[in-house]
């Protein structure tokens, strides 16, 4: 069964532009999650989708968004980059999620440089 | 505001000896906790999970303790493989997918 996957790996982008990141989950999972991991700090929740409907948000600016289509497959924008928007983007799918105890399964992330 | 804490950035052991890595918490309402190995350039990957109704959970060299009165819980690796070098995440939820992590921990085995 293939993992997690995410595109592009590497991203170079400047301050006021704007990124979209894509994850294609595993082949079943219905839940999709991204995470952002900077130097110095644990990976930080961004949002959670499941169903096409963000179930979940973590503590981030509006400027972070993203959508699930309905093959699960998962985007995530950010709009008005700023120089602490550098970090490795991950994404994650599981089965559901519901207290069903399913771990995440992480993709291998994108890598997202602001300069 | 941490909520999950893993308060060593990095150990040392050597190869057949146990490592022994640890995580606080601070939610009591968190009921459901992960351990994730993590290689440069690759995503995290899962090793091992523990649900609030246990204390204990094992999987060949792989252990994960829970002291819910403590909000502690650890993984110890035994015996410890060069391979295990890595850095290693605790994370914990309290329900549904909206998982807390820690800063990590970078293990070194030592041939």
């Amino acid at each position: 069964k293939a993992g997690v996957t995410q595109t592009p790996r590497y991203l170079i982008k400047t301050r006021g532009q704007q990124v979209t990141l894509s994850c294609s989950p595993i082949s079943g999972h219905r839940s999709v999650s991204w995470y952002q991991q900077t130097p110095g700090q644990g990976l930080q929740f961004l949002f959670e989708y499941f169903s096409e409907t963000q179930r979940n948000k973590g503590n981030f600016p509006g400027r972070f968004s993203g959508r699930q289509f309905s093959n699960s497959r998962s985007e995530m924008n950010v709009s008005t980059l700023e120089l602490g928007d550098s970090a490795l983007y991950l994404c994650a799918s599981s089965l559901d999620g519901q207290g069903d105890g399913s771990p995440l399964h992480f993709g291998n992330g994108t890598r997202l440089t602001v300069t | 505001d941490q909520q999950v804490k893993q308060n060593s950035p990095s150990l040392s052991v050597q190869e057949g000896r146990i490592s022994i890595l640890n995580c606080d918490y601070t939610n009591s309402m968190f009921d459901y906790f992960l351990w994730y190995k993590k290689y440069p350039a690759e995503g995290p990957t899962f090793l091992i999970s523990i649900s609030s109704i246990k204390d204990k959970n094992e999987d060949g060299r792989f252990t994960v303790f829970l002291n819910k009165s403590a909000k502690h819980l650890s993984l110890h690796i035994v015996p410890s493989q060069p391979g295990d070098s890595a850095v290693y995440f605790c994370a914990a939820s309290a329900g549904g997918n909206q998982f807390y992590f820690g800063t990590g921990t970078s293990l070194t085995v030592i041939p």
